[in-house]
Order: C-alpha cells, then structure tokens, then sequence
C-alpha cells in the first residue's frame, strides 16, 4: 500500500451531502484509475487516467459522479449530492507495470 | 467485453491441505492474468501474474496454470497456513493495457 495514499480512510456522510475521495500516487506511473468494491458488485472499474487523462470513465455510475485528475501525483472522486447506494470501497490504483492499489476509502453514506 | 468467472466463492481448508481457484474468461484475445490477495482493511495486491507464452508459472507455494484452449486459469496455493486466509481475485486483460477484468473473488478460510 505504501506507493498509494488515500485519503479520507473512512468517511460517514449524510444523504445530499458531497463527498471528496482523494488519491496520492507516491511513485512514478503512466495510469491511474478508481475502482468502487460492493458485496454485491464486486470490484468495479468506474474511470481510469493516462498521463493525467480521462480515457474511459463509462464505469462511472451517474453524473453525481466526476474525477479530476489535476496532476501527476494527484487525483479526486467527487460524488454530488450522495445517496446511501454510494456506501462502497473505493479504491484508488496505479500502473508502474502492473496494478498497484492503494489502501481504500470506506465510504457510508446515512 | 470480457468476463471473467472465479469459482468458488468461498473456500475453507485445513492448515497444510491445497487450495485451488478456478477462472474462466471470454475474450481469446486476453492475454495477461494477474491474481491478487486482499486481507482484512486492505486493498488488493498482487501476489502472481501470468503471460499466454507460458503454461505455469510457480513461486514458492503458489502456482498458476493457464490454459488458453480452454479459456481457464487456476490458483494452487500448497501447504496453506492460517496467514493465507484472504479474499482472492483473478483478473483477465488484453494486450498491453494491462486494464484488467476481475472476478468476484473467492474467501479462503485456512483453519489451524
């Protein structure tokens, strides 16, 4: 987990409200992508980036969801307003040659 | 697109017995399987990957095989220890994306 941070760890929110996922690679990569992990889902691929570019964001599940990616070493998941069906994993990974994940955020939305 | 389905689910063994997992996949043209271990409060991590040039691949007590005929590839994890307890995944991906597909996972339970 140590070439990733994630921040928040977990987050509790209430329905409406917006919520900020934040990703720090720490090492050097070409692709970052967010994933969303449910029991009843599994993992989900939801937007991927190269060299700080959206490539394909068809995973995203609504557009209460966005991704920015401002930065090499810097990427958000933004979810706006949240329903309680957004309480997940979400996990940031990165691409030095294979897929590298960071530690997760639990989200709960009430 | 692809789909990739893992089998079982859940899995609980003895410390010491075998433990396999099978995936099967759907696109001929996948042609990287990475398998990955996720534990309690983590993410997923890659634990060992395997390239359609090659049949096999083992490292220390972990094994995959890979047969592309049959679209299917399987985890042996040999003389598993209580620390082998985890969620596994398998994943399937094409060419040099490496952008892969997972499965849903399987819940080994290693019982000392």
């Amino acid at each position: 987990d140590a070439g990733v941070i994630q921040s928040p760890r977990h987050e509790v929110t209430e329905m409406g409200q917006e919520v900020t996922l934040r990703c720090k690679p720490i090492s050097g990569h070409d692709y970052l992508f967010w994933y969303r992990q449910t029991m009843m889902r599994g993992l989900e691929l939801l937007i991927y980036f190269n060299n700080n570019v959206p490539i394909d964001d068809s995973g995203m599940p609504e557009d209460r969801f966005s991704a920015k990616m401002p930065n090499a070493s810097f990427s958000t998941l933004k979810i706006q307003p949240s329903e309680p069906r957004d309480s997940a994993v979400y996990f940031c990974a990165i691409r030095p040659d294979t897929q590298y994940f960071g530690p997760g955020t639990r989200l709960t939305v009430l | 697109g692809e789909n990739v389905e893992q089998h079982p689910s859940t899995l609980s063994v003895q410390e010491g017995d075998s433990a396999v997992i099978k995936c099967t996949y759907s696109d001929s043209a996948s042609n990287y399987f990475p398998w990955y271990k996720q534990e309690l409060g983590k993410g997923p991590q890659l634990i060992i990957d395997i390239r359609s040039n090659v049949g096999e691949k083992k490292d220390q007590r972990i094994a995959v095989t890979l047969n592309k005929t049959a679209k299917h590839f399987s985890l042996h994890i040999t003389e598993t220890q209580p620390e082998d307890s985890a969620v596994y995944f398998c994943a399937a991906s094409i060419g040099g994306s490496y952008i892969p597909t997972f499965g849903r996972g399987t819940s080994l339970i290693v019982h000392p």
